[in-house]
């Protein structure tokens, strides 16, 4: 079936750093792929999104490009600041109407000031 | 700014206990969905809604949970009994449907079973 795969963390970075974080999928066809954020104390939100192959999602400074090749959608960000502190999920939709998104475990991101 | 409401927030209860769990989507969105989210997982969906259908319940263990959105507007999550193993994080979502992949999410109701 469906699955994501992202890096394990916590990741810990000083601000201003450059940030990667790596997301592969496997997924029959061609699937929409999301990036969320989960900041302290609040609910998922979706961060950014890309719905086909070379397509690049951007939000808040933050990119990735669906890169269909090597079935993969990593998240960068050129300069991290504390408030970027979080859980980032990756997730993919199938192609259907009604397919289920399906959530990576999740990559926690902690910027030092 | 419209928001999915969750209650409640907390909830402690002993295990062969019974709970419940509510939700009330943004306005006018008709898929609404329940995940499970444990800790230092990613959420996993339970039950997903289209209107007052059940579109998924495939990863819904029925034999203790049940979900229901009468009218489709609001819903609730039933465990009965509940099991030391369903502590987890409980996070309702709902969207427009289509293709744009964005859910919005609650808070989240997170369960204690002792």
């Amino acid at each position: 079936g469906d699955s994501v795969t992202q890096m394990e963390g916590p990741v810990t970075l000083s601000e201003e750093a450059f940030l990667t974080i790596n997301c592969t999928y496997t997924a029959t066809g061609y699937p929409s792929l999301f990036w969320y954020v989960q900041y302290p104390g609040e609910g998922l939100q979706l961060l950014l999104k890309a719905t086909k192959a070379d397509d690049k999602g951007s939000n808040k400074g933050f990119e990735a490009t669906y890169r269909k090749e090597t079935t993969s959608f990593h998240l960068e960000k050129g300069s991290v600041q504390v408030s970027d502190s979080a859980v980032y999920f990756c997730a993919l939709s199938g192609m259907n109407r009604d397919d289920k998104i399906i959530f990576g475990k999740g990559t926690r991101l902690h910027i030092l000031p | 700014e419209a928001e999915v409401a969750q209650s409640p927030r907390y909830k402690i209860t002993e295990k062969s206990q019974a709970v419940a769990f509510w939700c009330d989507p943004i306005s006018g969105h008709a898929t609404l969905y329940w995940y499970r989210q444990i800790l230092g997982q990613g959420p996993e969906l339970l039950v997903q809604f289209q209107d007052e259908s059940v579109v998924d319940d495939s990863q819904l263990p029925k034999d203790r949970f049940s979900a229901e959105r009468l009218k489709g507007v609001d819903s609730t999550l039933k465990i009965q009994p509940a099991e030391l193993g369903d502590s987890a994080m409980y996070l309702c979502a709902s969207s427009l449907g289509g293709d744009t992949g964005e859910l919005f999410f609650g808070e989240g109701s997170r369960l204690t079973v002792l």
